[in-house]
């Protein structure tokens, strides 16, 4: 069974700072794929990024990275340079295995302090 | 931007009745799925459905819960006989694949039973 862990309930950081959240997975598959979601007050859930477990560069949206380290099962998102608007529910999740399903983790808070 | 579509945006029932979630995919999507956040908790996985028919479901989905593709745009998840641990946010995602691509998300059906 796949299982995502996000150990850090709640983060918080200064505007303008770098802030990385953590998420460890488990799964006996090969080929999978890793998420991280944003999930704003409004409650809807916005891919922020994504990482094929096949590649191994780590992915990079704009202010948005990822620490993919397949051997520890790591998949930790790094927001540089953090605005207000990065305030949410951030949430890693894993998909894989023949799985249709999203296997989510507990989710971390993310405050920006200005 | 093409994008999944719910309603209504909330729902309050009284425990024992029936209501339905609907939910517009992304016009060109093939896989259809279910999720349920229990306030304060993680997302967890409901229902996959291709085809017309369900391709995977949890635990969760038990006889109570049924799904439908009632016309070519409409995907809609029933909950028979309402329970006060109902209550939650269910997301209604669609994907145009089941494995190699992120799943869209709605913004969220806020359901209440009272």
């Amino acid at each position: 069974a796949q299982t995502v862990t996000q150990s850090q309930p709640e983060m918080s950081v200064q505007e303008a700072e770098t802030v990385t959240l953590s998420c460890t997975y488990d799964t006996s598959e090969s080929d999978y794929y890793l998420f991280w979601y944003k999930q704003p007050p409004s409650r809807q859930m916005i891919l922020v990024i994504r990482q094929e477990a096949y590649k191994q560069q780590n992915a990079t949206e704009n202010r948005f990275s990822v620490n993919f380290q397949k051997a520890a099962k790591s998949f930790s998102l790094k927001i540089s340079d953090s605005q207000l608007g990065d305030a949410a529910m951030y949430f890693c999740a894993q998909l894989g295995g023949g799985a249709q399903k999203l296997v989510f983790g507990q989710g971390t808070r993310l405050t920006i302090n200005p | 931007e093409p994008e999944v579509t719910q309603t209504p945006s909330h729902q309050v029932t009284q425990m024992g009745q029936e209501v339905i979630l609907r939910c517009v995919p992304i016009s060109n999507h093939l896989y259809f799925y279910w999720y349920r956040q229990i306030l304060g908790q993680k997302v967890e996985f409901l229902v996959s459905f291709y085809n017309n028919e369900i391709s995977e479901k949890s635990e969760i989905f038990d006889d109570q819960f049924s799904v439908e593709r009632p016309d070519g745009s409409n995907f809609t998840l029933k909950i028979r006989s309402t329970k006060l641990e109902d209550s939650a946010m269910y997301f209604c995602a669609s994907s145009p694949a089941p494995f190699n691509t992120e799943a869209f998300f709605g913004q969220g059906t806020r359901l209440t039973v009272v």
